[in-house]
């Protein structure tokens, strides 16, 4: 069975780092690419970021309104993956999900979600 | 950005009557290999998002065949054919063709 759980989220002051993790199990984490969205209290998804295979050379895409202060990572030897958040805004509030993707961030496998509550 | 627009916001239908939801994208979504990076997904209320279509038209692992998607380009429709109680939520599109991906709006499917 195919499972996928974030951690890492809470209360955290604007200006300060977060680091939010995905734990995956039930399939070959090594074979897939993970992809980061979120989602801020009652609005509609956004994608904020996306780490290829090590097949595909680990490559990571970012959204605009992260790039520069997000980093995504992964660890295939404990089927993690990894969003540094830098620099955290009030509206980067929401939570987040991470995926596996199967062919371009068509996410099959989701996460329930941590809440990350950018706030002073 | 590839601007990503559902039609309606609201969708309101009677159990066993068909659906649909329109997607249309600023920008064409046919890749290089011929292929619509378009994605449909349904998010229930209190749950995450799961996927029903991928590719445009093809069915994700375990999801019912009243579930069809379809188009190219620029305009992609997602139509459900009898509608079930269990499919209220709202469902988005999303483009996985350019960077960054976008989503739709979302379209609320409620029963009337």
């Amino acid at each position: 069975e195919v499972k996928v759980v974030e951690s890492g989220g809470g209360l955290i002051q604007p200006g300060r780092s977060l680091r939010l993790s995905c734990i995956t199990s039930g399939f070959t984490f090594r074979d897939y690419a993970m992809t980061w969205f979120r989602q801020a209290p009652g609005k509609g998804l956004e994608w904020i970021s996306h780490i290829s295979s090590k097949d595909y050379g680990e490559a990571k895409e970012y959204a605009t309104s992260v790039k520069g202060r997000f980093t995504v990572s992964r660890d295939d030897s404990k089927s993690i993956t990894y969003l540094q958040m830098n620099n955290l805004k009030s509206e980067d509030t929401a939570v987040y999900f991470c995926a596996r993707s199967i062919d371009r961030d068509s996410a099959d496998y989701w996460g329930q979600g941590t809440l990350v509550s950018v706030s002073s | 950005d590839t601007v990503m627009t559902q039609s309606p916001v609201s969708l309101p239908v009677t159990p066993g009557e068909p659906a649909s939801i329109s997607c249309r994208s600023s920008q064409s979504l046919l890749y290089n290999n011929g292929a619509n990076y378009l994605d449909w997904y349904v998010q229930k209320p209190g749950q995450s998002p799961q996927l029903l279509i991928y590719l445009t038209s093809i069915r994700a692992s375990g999801v019912p065949d009243r579930f069809s998607g379809s188009g190219s380009g620029t305009d992609f429709t997602l139509e459900i054919s009898r509608v079930e109680a269990e499919d209220v939520g709202v469902y988005y599109c999303m483009q996985g063709t350019h960077i960054p991906r976008t989503f739709g709006q979302g379209t609320r499917l409620h029963i009337k």
